[in-house]
């Protein structure tokens, strides 16, 4: 089946930083998107979220673009602090999929003090 | 975003036996679904746990391996059977359409961690 995949296995970032985790997805019928954070040892926690019909939205200190022409997907992170190390995770969900995720390989953000 | 509890939290089993786990959601929930992350991997959906019917399979994984229930709104459990090393993950709970949220947003319970010897 379809995928989504990450351009950048691993991020190592200073602490203060911003980071931008990429995101590169293939199924054009996708049209709700999330962002997970996991802390090694926990489950994935939600992050953000963005549907199909927005190209920009803002949590606190986190940002995701979306740009479907290229079908790619971000995540910001403002001022990087050493609690954000982690592996984010994308998913992707299609219309009509019966609300199924499909995941992405994952990027490991490391932030260094 | 609930409160989602599985039970165990960790387990060490030896081949051949079975494993059952629980997933408890402190709030009425839609969905339910079941994932399995092998080491150093990202997720996989198993199935989607139904309440009152058969789970639904994704393509790779059965029934005979891995039984679901869902007796009501609030709970699950996944049963993985006849284990062998490879069965070795973390094995994920999530929800969605909890009331007042987003209807598609998954959240996720902390996992359970299966080592099979």
């Amino acid at each position: 089946g379809e995928s989504v995949g990450l351009h950048l296995p691993t991020l190592s970032v200073q602490e203060g930083d911003n980071s931008i985790i990429n995101c590169a997805y293939s199924n054009s019928a996708s049209d709700y998107f999330i962002w997970y954070k996991q802390e090694s040892g926990k489950g994935p926690q939600f992050i953000i979220d963005i549907r199909s019909n927005m190209d920009k939205r803002q949590g606190q200190r986190v940002t995701v673009l979306l740009n479907k022409t290229v079908k790619h997907l971000s995540l910001q992170i403002a001022a990087t602090q050493p609690g954000d190390s982690a592996v984010y995770f994308c998913a992707e969900m299609a219309g009509g999929s019966n609300y199924k995720l499909t995941f992405g390989k994952g990027t490991l953000l490391t932030v260094n003090p | 975003s609930a409160v989602i509890s599985q039970k165990p939290s960790r387990d060490i089993c030896q081949r051949g036996t079975s494993l059952t786990i629980q997933c408890q959601v402190d709030s009425q929930v839609t969905m339910m679904f079941w994932y399995r992350q092998q080491p150093g991997q990202s997720l996989t959906l198993i199935a989607t746990a139904n309440q009152g019917s058969e789970a639904t399979y994704e393509s790779g994984f059965v029934i005979d391996k891995f039984p679901i229930s869902r007796p009501n709104l609030t709970f699950s459990t996944l049963t993985v059977s006849n284990m062998s090393p490879e069965d070795s993950s973390i094995y994920l709970c999530s929800v969605q359409r909890i009331a007042g949220g987003p209807k598609e947003t998954q959240y996720f319970g902390p996992g359970t961690r299966l080592l099979v010897l």
